[in-house]
Formats: structure tokens, C-alpha cells, sequence
């Protein structure tokens, strides 16, 4: 079954505690990003990545880092997360660069307290 | 910088009913345009592609249209049923990022009542 997968889907953390959110897909998709989802703000992107070793700034990537070390992975670290960092963030991955279905996680609930 | 607007926020309906969810955006030069599912304390499902040289997607009940000149697509929905109750969310593939830019809207957030 076609899968983008994420961990942990709930979290509660203490301000500037480093975590780690993973994901992996397991359908060799090219591209991947992680986007976060307020109320009222809808979801907006962090980063990208259009391939191994390929990431990019989305609109949002100010707090957060990513890496793409492999296809099927694409983290999301919060070196120093902060309150204003609690929000709903998906990971999705597509095949291809543009034109294509995209497919999300089912989400991972972040609290910074 | 690409703004994408869904009117309603929110919209009741008895069963049965036909129904239009609105999605504007303000750049007209898009990628394409997909509509989204987004059940409660789920991620989203993909429920319509449309590519900017296409004008509408048809997928069982749903049917997605794309009026790039005015900046405007619609899901419509047939014949709704509880299942559909959900938040419907329209998101515009952009040139930027290397046409990798997904620009959501708020959302329309559904209820079909028995």
C-alpha cells in the first residue's frame, strides 16, 4: 500500500528541546515536503526537496531544518523548538516534479510548552 | 504572491443535495489545481488533479472545474451523503520552487446532515 508515514503523530515538548519528526514514503517519490497547518492560516509550506541531497525554503522555514539523505526519508528538526512551533505538520511526497498527485501523512500534533 | 480564498468557511446541507464549493486564486499563472479531503485528526486525500491546460476532472459524484482567465475552480458535489462530511481544501501549483509550490486555501468545512 502506497504510504507516506510519519512519527510521532503526537508530541508534547518543553521549549528548546530538540526533536526529530521523521518521514518516509514507500513509493520512490522524488519529491518531498513538509507543511504546517494553523487555523485560519491554512497549511504552508516549511521545506522541499526535489531529491537526494536537493532541499529547498518554502515559506515558512524559519526554526526548522531537513535533510535528504535518502529518497524514501525526509526529517524535520527542531533544533530549539518554541510555542509558536505548535502546530499540525504533514510530510507529502509526489513522483516527479510537477503535474503529479500528491500524497500527505496522516499528520503529527506538536505541542511546545 | 499567490493568495488562494474558499467561500464558505463553512456550509450545512440535508442529504441529497447538489452542492458547489468555490476556490478563487489570484495569479492566474498555475501548474495545476488539486482538491483536497482533509477528514478530522487525518492528513489530507487528493481528490481531484486538474492541470492548468485541462478545464474540469470528473471522479464518481465529484466534478472539478478550472477557469484560469478568472481565477476560479469548483467542486461540485452530487447527491451528498454523510460520508461527505469533511473540510474541502483547493490548492494551487505554482511556477515557484520549480513548479513545486502548493498554495492551500482555508477551506470550506462541510456537513451533510441526515
Amino acid at each position: 500500500e502506497a504510504q507516506v508515514t510519519q512519527n510521532p503523530r503526537y508530541l508534547i515538548t518543553v521549549t528548546g528541546k530538540k526533536l526529530t519528526v521523521t518521514c518516509s514514503q514507500n513509493m520512490n517519490h522524488e519529491y518531498m515536503s513538509w507543511y504546517r497547518q494553523d487555523p485560519g492560516l491554512g497549511l504552508r509550506q516549511i521545506y522541499y526537496s526535489m531529491n537526494v541531497e536537493v532541499t529547498d525554503k518554502g515559506d515558512v522555514p524559519e526554526g526548522y531544518k531537513v535533510s535528504r539523505k535518502e529518497k524514501r526519508n525526509f526529517p524535520l528538526i527542531l533544533e530549539s523548538p518554541s510555542p509558536n512551533q505548535t502546530s499540525l505538520y504533514f510530510c507529502a511526497s509526489r513522483k516527479g516534479l510537477t503535474g503529479n498527485t500528491i500524497y500527505f501523512g496522516e499528520g503529527s500534533w506538536l505541542t511546545v510548552v | 504572491k499567490q493568495e488562494v480564498t474558499q467561500i464558505p468557511a463553512a456550509l450545512s446541507v440535508p442529504e441529497g443535495e447538489n452542492l458547489v464549493l468555490n476556490c478563487s486564486f489570484t495569479d492566474s499563472a498555475i501548474y495545476n489545481l488539486q482538491w483536497f479531503r482533509q477528514d478530522p485528526g487525518k492528513g489530507l486525500t487528493s481528490l481531484l488533479l486538474i492541470q492548468s491546460s485541462q478545464r474540469e476532472q470528473t471522479s464518481g459524484r465529484l466534478n472539478a472545474s478550472l477557469d484560469k482567465s478568472s481565477g476560479r475552480s469548483t467542486l461540485y458535489i452530487a447527491a451528498s451523503q454523510p460520508g461527505d462530511s469533511a473540510t474541502y481544501l483547493c490548492a494551487v501549483g505554482g511556477f515557484t520552487g520549480g513548479g513545486n509550490k502548493l498554495t492551500f486555501g482555508t477551506g470550506t468545512q462541510l456537513k451533510v446532515e441526515l
